[in-house]
């Protein structure tokens, strides 16, 4: 059984700095990788999403890697600005299953002026 | 494109209950599924559906039906509400017209259901 965990639960940073959140999974059998933000009191939103023959994805500040072998997912978020306060979520697809998602638990972020 | 609607957004109900939570997407999308969010879990998939007519069970799907009888909606339907149901619900949905992984899920809002 497919198993994804993210460390760590909660992070808090000074703004500018650069930082890594981590997701992993039990089962390299996958499809995809997609991580989300989640606002307080808000849906999802999708930050970027790794086919598992990808090894990494870039959007702005943002930068995801995948390394399917050994269950891993790297967020690197670089100069971190208080609007980035948020929960990430990473959730993954296993192969054979259409769209249904096994997610994380988050790692609740807050970046500090 | 309004994407992914939810309603209500909050709602209370008194156990025993029954209720309908409410999903529509106007991108056309054939799939879409239910999730619950609890602190500490997670979110989990309680059903799901890949077409009109279509619909499969999730992790989580004790005490929810679900039906679709068109491509926009999915609605949820508790049966008899309980307390262990207080959660925040989200629909999500995602197209499978694209291949090889490139299917990104949207989602609504949520709805918070709060059962005493």
């Amino acid at each position: 059984k497919q198993e994804v965990t993210q460390i760590p639960a909660a992070l808090s940073v000074p703004e500018g700095e650069n930082l890594v959140l981590n997701c992993s999974f039990t089962d390299s059998a996958i499809y995809n990788l997609q991580w989300f933000r989640q606002d307080p009191g808000k849906g999802l939103t999708s930050l970027l999403l790794i086919q598992s023959s990808q090894r990494e994805q870039t959007s702005g500040r943002l930068n995801a890697s995948l390394d399917k072998s050994s269950g891993r997912s790297t967020l690197y978020i670089a100069a971190s600005q208080p609007g980035d306060s948020a929960t990430y979520l990473c959730a993954v697809k296993g192969v054979g299953k259409p769209d249904k998602l096994i997610f994380g638990t988050g790692t609740r972020l807050q970046v500090f002026p | 494109n309004a994407g992914v609607t939810q309603t209500p957004k909050f709602q209370v109900l008194k156990t025993g209950q029954s209720m309908t939570l409410q999903c529509a997407q106007d991108m056309n999308h054939e799939y879409m599924s239910w999730y619950r969010q609890d602190p500490g879990m997670g979110l989990r998939l309680i059903h799901y559906s890949v077409g009109a007519g279509i619909t499969d069970q999730g992790e989580v799907p004790n005490g929810y039906n679900v039906s679709r009888s068109t491509t926009e909606d999915f609605p949820l339907r508790l049966l008899s509400a309980a307390p262990s149901q207080t959660s925040v619900y989200f629909c999500a949905s995602s197209s499978l017209r694209e291949r090889g992984g490139r299917e990104t899920q949207y989602f609504g809002p949520g709805t918070r259901l709060l059962v005493l």
